[in-house]
């Protein structure tokens, strides 16, 4: 299985502030990688696909970039209502696998 | 719009079976090239591919679970299931199902629909 190493696990920052959350494959995976955000209780939601396409009604302030095995998540000003957690997905091959999570807190 | 609904049992005991069913509205379960998927979320953990079924037959599993899973899909119902044998309790979690589809044979747009999640205690 291809391992997908996620970090940091969580962090706790400002309205407005930029966060950065990256993802890590144990081996090339091209861009077969996809960004979810799960609130608490809720199913997660597609943010990015394709580790750089932003989903349909998908705030521009989400991004992603990356190819190979490393890959970034970007909040570019992070807003009250994007609490949650994030988690990378890769599809390059099956099983498809997650990473561990990122939990997003407001300090 | 594309709904799914897992429903079944809230608790099953040790070595017994659990079984759920994923009920989708909004559209048909055989067209297109889609997949159904279920996913499982132990509380406070990450997410884990259970496995699918193609829109037209055909399965994959996840092999760390494949001696025990079986995942059906019922056309007439527009419904598809999942047996999960010999359940102990790390098969305590909330399950997901949830739709993909492909676009030359690759994953397009993730995990597009899902459902709500139902959690599945295994306890005597």
């Amino acid at each position: 299985d291809i391992q997908m190493t996620q970090s940091p696990s969580s962090l706790s920052t400002s309205v407005g502030d930029r966060v950065t959350i990256t993802c890590q494959a144990s081996q090339d995976i091209s861009k077969c990688l996809n960004w979810y955000q799960q609130k608490p209780g809720k199913a997660p939601k597609v943010l990015i696909y394709g580790a750089s396409n932003l989903e349909t009604g998908v705030p521009s302030r989400f991004s992603g970039s990356g190819s190979g095995t490393d890959f970034t998540f970007t909040i570019s000003s992070l807003q009250p209502e994007d609490i949650a957690t994030y988690y990378c997905q890769q599809y390059d091959d099956l099983p498809f696998t997650f990473g561990g999570g990122t939990m997003v807190e407001i300090k | 719009q594309v709904q799914l609904q897992e429903s079944g049992p809230g608790l099953v005991k040790p070595s017994q079976t659990l079984s759920l069913t994923c009920t989708v509205s909004g559209g048909s379960i055989s067209s297109g090239s889609y997949y159904w998927s279920w996913i499982r979320q132990p509380a406070g953990k990450g997410l884990e591919y259970i496995g699918r079924i193609y829109a037209r037959g055909g399965t994959d599993y996840n092999p760390s679970l494949k001696s025990r899973v079986t995942i059906s899909v019922d056309r007439s119902k527009n419904q598809f299931s999942l047996r999960l044998t010999s359940v102990t309790a790390a098969d305590t979690a909330v399950y997901y199902c949830a739709r993909h589809y492909d676009i030359s044979a690759k994953m397009a747009h993730g995990f597009d629909y899902w459902g709500q999640g139902i959690l599945v205690t295994v306890s005597s």
